[in-house]
């Protein structure tokens, strides 16, 4: 069975350091990855996704993943945070065979706590 | 992306009652729809696929007729949480998948509160 691997429950850093989430996965056939975030109270909101391509994605919002077959992992870095960045944040992994799409498996989550 | 609904956002309700959550995809239709719910401060969990039509596919240790799933038409899904009691207190999101697509989308959320 698949798995997701979130190392860091709880990250706290300073606002304008940079920042590495660690996400791993485990999984014999070929993958999505996704990063959600998700806002107090809120659901969650698609930050980025690895399908196929570039190992390097990147959001809107300044934040990037690297996908790493050979460590099955996908962490999520960004150079600078600000304190809107504040959130839970998880990774999740599809896997897709020839009977097309399958679930997400959902990590622990990490939650990002930008200090002023 | 795919614009998704939840109603209500929030609800208390009483031992022994019955709740119904409704997820509506508000621009595209789906022909999929997945149930989660997340325990506070945990991931969410899959409770059950959503098939536009036919029955759902509930995850292993998910009581089916516990928790009733309604795919009537292509932009609704309805969840219903039948007796519930105070360990169902819960958030409960809905996604949806658009056909042919390879990401989830999901509704805000829905927090259950059995008292």
């Amino acid at each position: 069975a698949q798995s997701v691997t979130q190392l860091d429950s709880q990250v706290p850093v300073f606002e304008e350091a940079p920042v590495e989430l660690r996400c791993n996965y485990s999984s014999s056939v070929s993958v999505y990855l996704f990063w959600y975030v998700q806002y107090p109270n809120q659901g969650l909101q698609l930050l980025l996704k690895y399908l196929s391509g570039s190992t390097l994605v990147e959001s809107i919002n300044g934040f990037e993943a690297e996908f790493n077959k050979s460590q099955t992992s996908f962490h999520l870095r960004k150079p600078s945070v600000h304190i809107s960045d504040t959130a839970e944040y998880f990774c999740a992994v599809s896997d897709y065979d020839r009977g097309g799409y399958n679930k997400l498996i959902f990590g622990a989550g990490t939650r990002l706590a930008v200090l002023p | 992306g795919a614009v998704v609904s939840q109603h209500p956002s929030w609800v208390i309700c009483k031992s022994g009652t019955s709740v119904k959550i409704e997820c509506r995809s508000l621009d595209f239709q789906a022909t999929t729809m997945f149930w989660y719910r997340q325990f506070p401060k945990q991931s969410l969990m899959l409770m059950a696929t959503s098939n536009e039509g036919s029955k759902a596919t509930y995850e292993q240790g998910v009581e089916k007729d516990k928790f009733l799933i309604n795919h009537a038409s292509l932009t609704l899904s309805t969840l219903t949480v039948t007796s519930a009691h105070p360990e169902d207190s819960s958030f409960y999101i809905c996604s949806l998948r658009l056909p042919g697509g390879n990401e989830q989308f999901f509704g805000p959320g829905t927090r259950l509160t059995v008292l």
